[in-house]
């Protein structure tokens, strides 16, 4: 089993859509938890970070439920300029790397 | 402020040769980190640096590949007698701490013929 799933997709939504994503972890020790946004042929850049009691910044909400083991990403009113992937990202305890989900491949039609 | 940078940005090479992938991490930063990502799949640690030291290298797959970071700030990872499964695309992140948030470099797609 992966440390980190995601659905693959591809998630293609209208414009002005909402869309969510989810992921799983499957170490329960975890510490830290973001969403990193890829564009094609780009290198990953952090999105946001994920906090156990939610956190919005804009159209986007990170949602954490430890006790399930997953967390979530929900986008608002989407544009056009939101299409590319989206990798959910686990710390592990005690170590310092990360590990990187598949990544979910979103296009925003218009 | 100047990024990660990463040289050189393409590199085909064929079965069996060497080659040294740099990165520059932005200036500062202390740990250093080296991932590979294939087509379609996320990043996957390999190796990563706090100053000149290798404090975790558990993903780097097999004896072929190595890092160094002889000054603390610049790396070069070397693989040897590369195969083809070893095309990727080789990503640099660096970070002013261990507790820092990560900046990734483009990376370096190498492909092996």
């Amino acid at each position: 089993r992966k440390e980190v799933e995601q659905d693959p997709g591809p998630f293609n939504v209208p414009e002005g859509a909402t869309v969510a994503f989810n992921c799983t972890y499957s170490n329960s020790a975890s510490q830290s938890f973001f969403w990193y946004r890829q564009d094609c042929r780009k290198e990953p850049k952090l999105l946001m970070s994920v906090y156990s009691s939610g956190n919005e910044d804009g159209r986007f909400t990170a949602q954490l439920n430890r006790a399930s083991q997953y967390i979530s990403l929900l986008i608002r009113d989407s544009k056009l300029s939101d299409s590319a992937t989206y990798l959910c990202v686990v710390n592990p305890q005690g170590a310092q790397k990360l590990v990187f989900g598949q990544g979910t491949r979103l296009t925003i039609n218009p | 402020g100047a990024g990660v940078s990463q040289t050189p940005s393409n590199k085909v090479t064929e079965k069996g040769k060497y080659v040294e992938l740099r990165c520059d991490p932005i200036s500062g930063h202390t740990a250093l980190y080296w991932y590979r990502q294939s087509l379609g799949q996320g990043p996957e640690f390999l190796i990563y640096f706090q100053g000149t030291g290798a404090a975790d290298d558990s993903g780097l797959p097999n004896d072929r590949f190595f890092a160094v970071r002889p000054e603390g700030s610049v790396s070069t990872l070397k693989i040897q007698r590369t195969e083809r499964g070893d095309s990727a695309v080789y990503l640099c992140a660096s970070s002013p701490n261990i507790a820092g948030l990560k900046y990734f470099g483009p990376g370096t797609r190498l492909t092996v013929t």
